[in-house]
């Protein structure tokens, strides 16, 4: 109940496209939706996050839509650039009023080509 | 303000010896968390710090521990290390605020193999 799954594994697009990556998660206690983007060497760096009183929010070129009776949520890169190409993770956070932890999808390599 | 810090960033050793990470949060963050990053399984929480105290623990065997100290700065340890421990070692650091989910933000990594 705890997993957050994440798809597709891989992505390619075209310079100027758009970018969808797709989470589903089980547990209704989750209470925090965070992207983060990870380049090789680098830890993850927070993108956007929501938390499920919303449906969507947007950060420039970032939107995040969320569905909460599906039970999903996904990230749309708009305009798509070679420098966007990173390894993107959706994750969940569970806070038990004893703290707080993320439960991470497997990941979404993206490669933007020129 | 100056991100979250991890030393080392590289780290050597054999199996069956062990290992500790240091860890030292954004300014003002009391919440230390760790993360374990391999390509198998992916990003895992192994355990999360409060004021000293351990408030979360993931599901790691016993050889993986921690600690905070006052200052809100944090290590953790791996003994009896096993090749499969070579992992990035993340850690994240949030403000600790009660009643609800926060951002996280994570450090470089500690890249940890074990030959």
């Amino acid at each position: 109940q705890q997993q957050v799954k994440q798809s597709p594994q891989s992505l390619i697009v075209q310079k100027g496209g758009i970018s969808i990556i797709n989470c589903a998660y089980e547990n209704t206690a989750f209470d925090y939706f965070p992207w983060y983007q990870q380049f090789p060497g680098k830890g993850p760096a927070l993108l956007i996050a929501i938390r499920p009183d919303v449906s969507e929010k947007k950060e420039g070129r970032f939107t995040i839509s969320f569905n909460k009776s599906a039970k999903q949520f996904s990230l749309h890169i708009m305009d798509s650039q070679p420098g966007d190409s990173a390894t993107y993770f959706c994750a969940a956070s569970l806070n038990n009023n004893a703290g707080n932890m993320l439960t991470f999808g497997g990941g979404t390599r993206l490669m933007v080509k020129p | 303000k100056a991100g979250v810090t991890q030393t080392p960033r590289y780290l050597i050793k054999t199996r069956g010896q062990q290992v500790t990470l240091s860890c030292s949060p954004i300014s003002g963050h009391r919440s230390v968390s760790w993360y374990q990053q391999t390509p198998g399984q992916g990003l895992q929480f192994l355990f999360e710090y409060f004021s000293e105290t351990q408030r979360n623990k993931g599901n790691f065997p016993g050889r993986f521990s921690g600690r905070q100290f006052s200052n809100s700065r944090s290590e953790m340890n791996v003994s009896t290390l096993e090749l499969g421990d070579s992992a990035l070692y993340l850690c994240a650091s949030s403000v600790g605020l009660a009643g609800g989910s926060e951002t996280q933000y994570f450090g470089p990594g500690t890249r940890l193999l074990v030959l």
